[in-house]
Parts: structure tokens; sequence; C-alpha cells
């Protein structure tokens, strides 16, 4: 199975700061991935796929990138709605494997 | 709107069969693929298995000689039947639609939360 390596397992942050999380894939994963966002006690929130596709209804401060092992979720301006734990999953081949996940906390 | 409801007992003991069953509404159930996730309480995501509406399915090797999903496309309803449940099995279990080209989770049902007793 793919291994996905997230980082940071955590972080703390401000509102208003740029933040950046960042997953590994042990092996090329084109680029078959996608972002997750989940709130306590809720189901995750899709928002991004195939790396860097923008979900519908998604705000545009997120944004995700690369290709093969290393891919990035960038949010531009934290807002205080997206405290939260991120996830990566890879979509490349079965099974299907997430990333161990990033909480972001407020500073 | 689609929506995605999962149903089944909280609570199951350990040895015994967990059973749950996702109902979909809004949408079609052709086309996309329809998947079992489940989170351990405080863990990450753990993908179970997939399933097309023609039947074909697939589940992480781990859990393999354990897991079977299944489909009922006239209720628009699939299901997972977990066997020999421990306590390593209690979790949060969530349904999923996949879309397809590219692959997304693009619908999520809401969790139910599964505890196995001794």
């Amino acid at each position: 199975a793919i291994q996905m390596t997230q980082s940071p397992s955590s972080l703390s942050a401000s509102v208003g700061d740029r933040v950046t999380i960042t997953c590994r894939a042990s092996q090329g994963i084109r680029n078959d991935l996608g972002w997750y966002q989940q709130k306590p006690g809720k189901a995750p929130k899709l928002l991004i796929y195939a790396a860097s596709i923008l979900q519908s209804g998604v705000p545009s401060r997120f944004s995700g990138s690369g290709s093969g092992t290393d891919f990035t979720l960038t949010i531009s301006s934290l807002q205080p709605e997206d405290f939260a734990t991120y996830y990566c999953l890879q979509d490349y081949n079965y099974p299907l494997t997430f990333g161990g996940g990033t909480k972001v906390e407020i500073k | 709107q689609v929506q995605l409801q999962e149903s089944g007992p909280g609570l199951v003991k350990a040895s015994e069969t967990l059973s749950l069953t996702c109902t979909v509404s809004g949408g079609s159930i052709s086309t996309y693929s329809w998947s079992w996730i489940r989170q351990p309480p405080g863990k990450g995501l753990e993908w179970i298995g997939y399933i097309f509406d023609s039947g074909s399915t697939d589940c992480d090797p781990s859990l393999k000689s354990r897991v079977t999903i299944s489909i009922d496309t006239s209720k628009k309803q699939f299901s997972l039947k977990l066997t020999s449940v421990t306590a390593a099995d209690t979790a949060v279990y969530y349904c999923a639609r996949r879309a397809v080209r590219p692959e997304r989770f693009d619908y999520w049902g809401q969790g139910a939360l599964v505890t196995v007793s001794s």
C-alpha cells in the first residue's frame, strides 16, 4: 500500500496567516491526490481534488499543488472557520490511503 | 441535493458482526463508486472498501477476510458487514460517494459511531 506522510501533524497559527501543509507519497501517484477538511464531530469535506482543482463552493484562499510524490495544501489567509484537521488522500490505486492528518489550531 | 445516511446498531459485542447500511437520496446510485471509511476515536481516517452499482467490490487487504460490502440498487442502499469484531473496530463509520475522472469523495454521510463492547 502507498504510504502518505503528512507534515506537520499539528500547527498553531493566527487569523490572517498563510498556512502550508505538505503530503508525501511513498511512490509516485501522478496528481491523484485530494485534500479534506474535518471539523470536530463532522464528516470530512472535500476541498481539493486532482492535486489542484478547487471543489465547487470552497473559498479561493485554499489551493493545492504538486505531482508525483510531493504535494502542498495552502491556505493563503487563515480564517476563524479554517481551524480544523486536514487530511490528504491518494486516489492513485487501491487500497486508498489517507495521510495522518494536520490539526490547525489557534495561536 | 445528494444525501447519504448511515444506519445500524451503535453497539456490537466483541466477536460478533457489525452491520451498517447507507441510504442514498437525491441522486443516482449508478456511475459512482460507494465507499466505507472509518475513524477510531481521536485517530485518522481509514478506507475500508468500495462497491459499484454492478456489484464490483474491493477492500483494504488488512480487512479483506472480515469485510463484505453489498449493494441494493432498487433501494439505493449499500451495506457493510464486518465479522469477528474487536475493540479495535470501535470507530465512527462513514459512507461516501466517490466521483470518477478525477476521483474524489464528494459526498459523505454524517457518520455512525459503532462501539464494540466486551
